[in-house]
């Protein structure tokens, strides 16, 4: 199957801060998503991203699929952003990276 | 915005005790999951169903587990007999075409003491 690798594994940032994580995956995927779990452990779509590049608020992302791999950016880092960011990428159904754990300090 | 539901929130069982948890995706929605997260890893896929049968499952999806989906809203996973090592948040996911967006719901998490 598909293998999803994410880095880095944990992120301390300051308020304000921005930010690059990235997911790796190690074949051509049909779909790659983008989650925020949340501290009540609900999985928060952010993005569908199976090619190019979109943004929403302050984060965006972006994927090479023919490079593959997928870059997600958090820019003006706030203390919501905490939590673990996973990426997924979809053949069949949705593999997962093991995760970003971020901590966005004050 | 329609939503992935989820019943119940939590549940604590006994070992060996048989446990349903329910989901009701999204009404348009054709095909459904059913994930797991053992605390502090990452998302499991368990099995996935579409038009009334399971397409594929996981190896973690053994005889213990079996979906249903009884009356046209409902997506139900039965753990026939739990074990310690089931315990773990569970959560359902829909998608209208295969490889759109799956919405997950907020989950259900098993505690098996």
């Amino acid at each position: 199957g598909i293998q999803v690798e994410q880095s880095p594994p944990d992120l301390i940032l300051q308020e304000g801060a921005n930010s690059t994580l990235r997911c790796n995956f190690s074949d051509s995927v049909n779909n790659l998503q983008w989650f925020h779990q949340n501290p009540w452990g609900q999985l928060i779509n952010l993005f569908y991203i199976p090619s190019g590049t979109k943004q929403n608020g302050r984060l965006s992302a972006t994927t090479v699929a023919t490079e593959r791999y997928s870059l997600l950016y958090i820019s003006s880092s706030q203390t919501t952003d905490s939590g673990v960011y996973f990426c997924a990428a979809f053949w069949g159904k949705l593999q997962f990276g093991a995760g970003t754990q971020v901590v966005v300090t004050p | 915005e329609p939503e992935v539901t989820q019943t119940p929130s939590h549940q604590v069982t006994q070992m060996g005790q048989e446990v349903i948890l329910r989901c009701v995706p999204i009404s348009n929605h054709l095909y459904f999951y059913w994930y797991r997260q053992i605390l502090g890893q990452k998302v499991e896929f368990l099995v996935s169903f579409y038009n009334n049968e399971i397409s594929e499952k996981s190896e973690i999806f053994d005889d213990q587990f079996s979906v249903e989906r009884p009356d046209g809203s409902n997506f139900t996973l039965k753990i026939r007999s739990t074990k310690l090592e089931d315990s773990a948040m569970y959560f359902c996911a829909s998608v209208y075409p295969s490889a759109d967006t799956q919405y997950f719901g907020p989950g259900t998490r098993l505690t098996v003491l």
